[in-house]
């Protein structure tokens, strides 16, 4: 099947500085990517949907200020997490569907453990 | 907005049972609906999913079964084996006509322990 990557796949930084994680198509293009975040123990909670060359839609409570998506070509998008706090730490999943493909299947990148300490 | 809700939490099994987990949406728009297995610290796999014109589907040991008047579906696991234990989430989405993808909304997970 299609492949999505992640990196970096762990990344600790500390309170105060800001984290950029990128996702990427490797073997597709994706107009439409979509970035999760999942707590320990949690399910995976719809953050943002990113939209190539346009800006990102954002989920109800999440602050687009914060949390900062660029989708700048068809097989690169990326969240910035600016200002870190503890409460940040989660494990970070982008998605996106192959639109070649004749199934709705969703792809998930490897996630992204983030640690601010 | 949509809103799954996903039952049990928890599942424990004897080796050769049966697993069964439910989910309940509230969106009628909804269409699809993908069920995951995700294993400690990795991504979601997709193990099965269903659209809305579509009664029950099965794939070996698997299958999922949705009911759309009530807006509940269902994953049924046979002759579960002890690497079937992981957290199981089903989700909803509606796809529209743009082949970007949608939105996926996950239920709350099943944690499945399947023992030998």
């Amino acid at each position: 099947g299609a492949v999505v990557s992640q990196h970096p796949s762990r990344v600790i930084c500390k309170s105060g500085t800001s984290v950029k994680i990128e996702c990427r198509s490797l073997d597709f293009q994706a107009t439409t990517m979509f970035w999760y975040r999942q707590f320990p123990k949690q399910s995976l909670m719809l953050m943002a949907t990113s939209n190539e060359g346009s800006k990102a839609t954002y989920e109800q409570g999440v602050e687009k200020d914060k949390f900062l998506i660029n989708h700048a070509s068809l097989t690169l998008s990326t969240l910035t997490v600016t200002s870190a706090h503890p409460e940040d730490s989660s494990f970070y999943i982008c998605s996106a569907r192959d639109p070649r493909g004749w199934t709705y299947e969703q792809y998930f990148g490897p996630g992204t453990r983030l640690t601010v300490t | 907005g949509e809103n799954v809700e996903q039952h049990p939490s928890t599942l424990s099994v004897q080796e050769g049972d049966s697993a069964v987990i439910k989910c309940t949406y509230s969106d009628s728009a909804s269409n699809y609906f993908p069920w995951y297995k995700q294993e400690l610290g990795k991504r979601p796999q997709l193990i099965i999913d269903i659209r809305s014109n579509v009664g029950e589907k099965k794939d070996q040991r698997i299958a999922v079964t949705l009911n759309k008047t009530a807006k509940h579906f269902s994953l049924h696991i046979t002759e579960t084996q002890p690497e079937d234990s992981a957290v199981y989430f089903c989700a909803a989405s509606t796809l529209r006509a743009e082949t970007s993808g949608s939105r996926l909304t996950f239920g709350e997970g099943t944690q499945l322990t399947v023992n030998p």
